[in-house]
């Protein structure tokens, strides 16, 4: 498996601005994703992060309000722009280290809090 | 959309007791995960399935790949207090693209004293 860790844990926002969460692998991996968990409900894809090239989003998500980076195999940010109330969540990394196996690890998570 | 159909929606057991979940769909899937989410947490992953029929194991957790590819289920035997929290299962049909997951909606077991 992989470790994986996500920055902030937790922040509360205010309406209007934006707020980037980081994660970072301890290992090279080939694919990591973005997953949003609303409150009380099951994950949603935001997106996968692609290394090297623009992130391919899910019905739903535009890259206007959830852009993403990812500028190698260990690390990727999600920026949830213009936030409002709606966006408070839990935003989800997670990781296929892509060694044969098809097993999926995520993070533990960044809560936020949009006022 | 969420294809898969996970049930029940939460479980109030007693410790010691035996738990069984299952996750159904309509379409065929070939790969199939069952996680663990505590609160606070994020998701970690307890059993993966790759092939029809096969079953699983992890400790006090069995987890079997149904043989029509369109179903698993997850069995958590003398459950306790540490069994609490929300069960996710995930599967990969053969027509998602690479890494992505379908989940569940989730089971909710409460293991009481």
């Amino acid at each position: 498996s992989a470790v994986i860790s996500q920055k902030p844990s937790r922040d509360i926002c205010q309406r209007g601005t934006s707020l980037t969460i980081q994660c970072q692998v301890d290992s090279q991996v080939t694919m990591m994703f973005w997953y949003r968990q609303q409150p009380g409900q099951s994950l949603t894809l935001i997106a996968t992060a692609n290394q090297g090239s623009e992130a391919t989003y899910e019905s739903g998500f535009v890259i206007d309000k959830f852009p993403i980076s990812r500028p190698n195999l260990t690390f990727s940010t999600l920026t949830v722009s213009n936030m409002s109330p709606e966006d408070s969540s839990i935003y989800l990394c997670s990781v296929e280290p892509g060694q044969g196996a098809n097993e999926q690890f995520f993070g533990p998570g960044t809560r936020l809090t949009v006022l | 959309g969420q294809q898969l159909n996970q049930s029940p929606q939460s479980m109030f057991i007693q410790e010691g007791e035996d738990v069984s979940m299952n996750c159904t769909s309509s379409s065929i899937f070939n790969t199939w995960l069952w996680y663990k989410q505590d609160p606070g947490e994020g998701p970690v992953l307890l059993i993966a399935l790759y092939k029809a029929g096969e079953l699983t194991s992890n400790g006090r957790l069995t987890a079997q790949f149904g043989i029509t590819r369109k179903d698993s289920f997850l069995n958590i035997s003398a459950s306790i207090p540490s069994d609490v929290g929300i069960y996710f299962c995930a599967g990969r049909t053969t027509t998602d693209s690479w890494g992505k997951l379908q989940f569940g909606a989730g089971t909710q077991v409460v293991v009481t004293p």
